[in-house]
């Protein structure tokens, strides 16, 4: 079956950048979406289409998709930016959508 | 505003049944799928299968096929899904999802109901 990787954590300074990737295999036909989940609360849609960012998410998230490898990035990043972040895909071979092994992004 | 609001927390004895409920507003619910997500306590996120509300049409996770049923009713505005012969391990957080559909193809979740917590235990 068709598996994503995230790296477990990642941790990053206020005010820095935060870069979370996501790993799969032909993943240039894929489009990929991006979801934040703070604790106790459902799932919060960040990107979607790869690079395109819903209404109300603000500029600081973005994403991209190259080769292999899709990238949330969050800019200058504050404590409000402290959650689990999942990626996902639809398989069309399998007709099945497939969730990332989540981030945890941790601000020092 | 568009919203997905679903029942309320479950408890239930192993191989007894459940049903959730997931109740959809301010959008149009034919035009768009639903799909359902669960989340076990401390893991990540897990997809059980989409319903195309336009046709009916369903897929479902290899891990729960044969044991889950997706439906949803036009007149109410509501999704289901039903688990069966529950385990111990199918302790979860439930959620659906709306989903956004993209020349026929299913794509992004937005937004998703606020979650039913289903406890298994004897």
């Amino acid at each position: 079956s068709y598996v994503l990787t995230q790296p477990p954590s990642v941790s990053v300074a206020p005010g820095q950048t935060a870069r979370i990737t996501c790993g799969g295999d032909n993943f240039g036909s894929k489009s990929v979406h991006w979801y934040q989940q703070k604790p106790g609360q459902a799932p919060l849609l960040v990107v979607y289409d790869d690079s395109d960012r819903p209404s109300g998410i603000p500029e600081r998230f973005s994403g991209s998709n190259s080769g292999n490898t899709a990238t949330l990035t969050i800019s200058r990043v504050g404590a409000g930016d402290e959650a689990d972040y999942y990626c996902q895909v639809w398989d069309g071979n399998s007709e099945h959508y497939v969730f990332g092994t989540g981030t945890k992004v941790t601000v020092l | 505003q568009v919203q997905l609001v679903q029942s309320g927390a479950e408890v239930k004895k192993p191989g007894a049944s459940v049903k959730v409920s997931c109740k959809a507003s301010g959008y149009t619910f034919s035009t768009y799928g639903i799909s359902w997500v669960r989340q076990a306590p401390g893991q990540g996120l897990d997809w059980m299968g989409y319903i195309s509300v336009y046709n009916g049409n369903t897929k479902y996770a290899q891990k729960v096929q044969g044991r889950v049923s997706m439906s949803t009713d036009t007149s109410t505005n509501t999704a289901y899904m039903e688990l069966r012969s529950l385990r111990s391990d199918d302790t979860a957080v439930y959620y659906c999802a709306r989903v956004r559909m993209v020349r026929g193809v299913p794509n992004w979740f937005d937004p998703w109901g606020q979650g039913t917590l289903v406890t298994v235990s004897s």
